[in-house]
């Protein structure tokens, strides 16, 4: 099957710098989702982007797709963007309703 | 409008055990979806609903688990004969097919735990 890897497994930042969260992944996709996991565990959709680039407020992701990878950028990183960002695909021709994920990144920003 | 709801939140149970857990999907959302997130690692796809019927059932890991969608609204996963491995939190996410990209919304879990 597809595998999801994200870059790096783990991150610590102090608040206000930025950073770059990557995501590979193996196969063609027609469905890519960025999530943050707050630290209650409550998943919050953050992008729905299979190609192209998005920007939210602090927030932007671009993914390549003929390269078969994703980035997420986090500007000025505050102590509430903590938790866990994953990766999520659909296989190219899978079914549309199987989210692949990656293991994540965990982030903790210091204040 | 209401999110995702999932209860109950925490499930404690003995090996062998029944358990069943249920999810309130977004109103109106026609596609309902279960994953499972054991410690340290993301969300793993069990099963995939468009209406009443299992569109992708192709992550339930065994006949032991189970899962209903009768009205096409609310769905309940069952866990049968229940095993230590099976702790883990239960995740359900809901979309529109379709809309809004097919974004999926999750609810807060079920946190399972098989002693």
């Amino acid at each position: 099957g597809i595998q999801v890897e994200q870059s790096p497994p783990d991150l610590i930042l102090q608040e206000g710098a930025n950073s770059t969260l990557r995501c590979n992944f193996s196969d063609s996709v027609n469905n890519l989702q960025w999530f943050h996991q707050n630290p209650w565990g409550q998943l919050i959709n953050l992008f729905y982007i299979p190609s192209g680039t998005k920007q939210n407020g602090r927030l932007s992701a671009t993914t390549v797709a003929t390269e078969r990878y994703s980035l997420l950028y986090i500007s000025s990183s505050q102590t509430t963007d903590s938790g866990v960002y994953f990766c999520a695909v659909v296989r190219y021709g899978g079914s549309q309703g199987n989210l692949i994920f990656g293991k994540g990144t965990k982030l903790s920003v210091k204040p | 409008g209401a999110g995702v709801s999932q209860t109950p939140s925490n499930k404690v149970t003995e090996k062998g055990k029944y358990v069943e857990l249920r999810c309130d999907p977004i109103s109106g959302h026609t596609a309902l979806y279960w994953y499972r997130q054991s410690l340290g690692q993301g969300p793993e796809f069990l099963i995939y609903f468009q209406g009443t019927g299992a569109a992708d059932d192709s992550g339930l890991p065994n006949d032991r688990f189970f899962a209903v969608r009768p009205e096409g609204s609310v769905s309940t996963l069952k866990i049968q004969r229940t095993e230590r491995g099976d702790s883990a939190v239960y995740l359900c996410a809901s979309s529109l097919p379709g809309q809004v990209q097919d974004t999926q919304y999750f609810g807060p879990g079920t946190r399972l735990t098989v002693l």
